[in-house]
């Protein structure tokens, strides 16, 4: 069974203080790996998908890496704009993903 | 988002009426998903569709029914609603090619009561 795993389930950060998210996936077939930033009361917003291990992709102060089995999203001197719960999931055949629960970020001023 | 539109947003609904949910996307996108988000469960695969005219189970299929007579639009219908389908609900579209960046809807929100 296709499992994906984020850690911590909520992160709480002052304003510069830089850290990561982890993202342990167990997916059969999988075609990319993908992050997402979620706000409340709204939709998924896409960030990366990442598609090899060692593969690094970047968007402002974000910064997703992949290894075989876990995927990180850094964190670099966050914003409280940055506050968010953010998404991993594990695309198979047809863009099907299979989620984590979840990372809730706060970032305070 | 770009070009996921779902309605409605809001509904309430009573044991057992039923209802449809429209997702209709402007990108000309071949694959079309139906998701529902849980507190502590993530988001769930309920149906998908990789054209017009298809449609496949996900993850959590029971009790939904979908349909995708023109390739715009994918609907989710609700039968006969139970309690246990008060959720949120995504519509997600992209390309026709796995790994492609997969766009999401804002959502719709439904209480069963």
């Amino acid at each position: 069974e296709d499992q994906v795993t984020q850690s911590p389930e909520a992160l709480r950060l002052q304003e510069g203080e830089s850290s990561s998210l982890n993202c342990s996936y167990t997916v059969s077939g999988l075609r990319g790996l993908f992050w997402y930033r979620q706000d409340p009361g709204k939709g998924p917003e896409f960030l990366f998908t990442l598609y090899s291990a060692g593969e690094e992709k970047e968007k402002e102060r974000l910064k997703a890496t992949l290894t075989k089995k876990e995927s990180f999203l850094h964190i670099t001197a966050p914003k409280p704009e940055d506050s968010a719960t953010y998404l991993c999931a594990g695309g198979t055949s047809y863009g099907k993903l299979t989620f984590g629960q979840g990372t809730i970020l706060t970032v305070h001023p | 988002n770009a070009g996921v539109t779902q309605t409605p947003k809001f509904r309430v609904l009573k044991t057992g009426q039923s209802m449809t949910l429209l997702c209709a996307q402007d990108m000309n996108h071949e694959y079309m998903y139906w998701y529902r988000q849980d507190p502590g469960m993530g988001l769930r695969l309920i149906h998908y569709s990789v054209g017009e005219g298809t449609t496949a189970k996900g993850e959590v299929p029971d009790g939904y029914n979908v349909s995708r007579l023109k390739k715009q639009n994918f609907l989710l219908g609700l039968e006969s609603a139970a309690p246990s389908q008060t959720s949120v609900y995504f519509c997600a579209s992209s390309y026709s090619s796995s790994g492609n960046t997969i766009y999401f809807g804002e959502g719709s929100w439904l209480t069963v009561v």
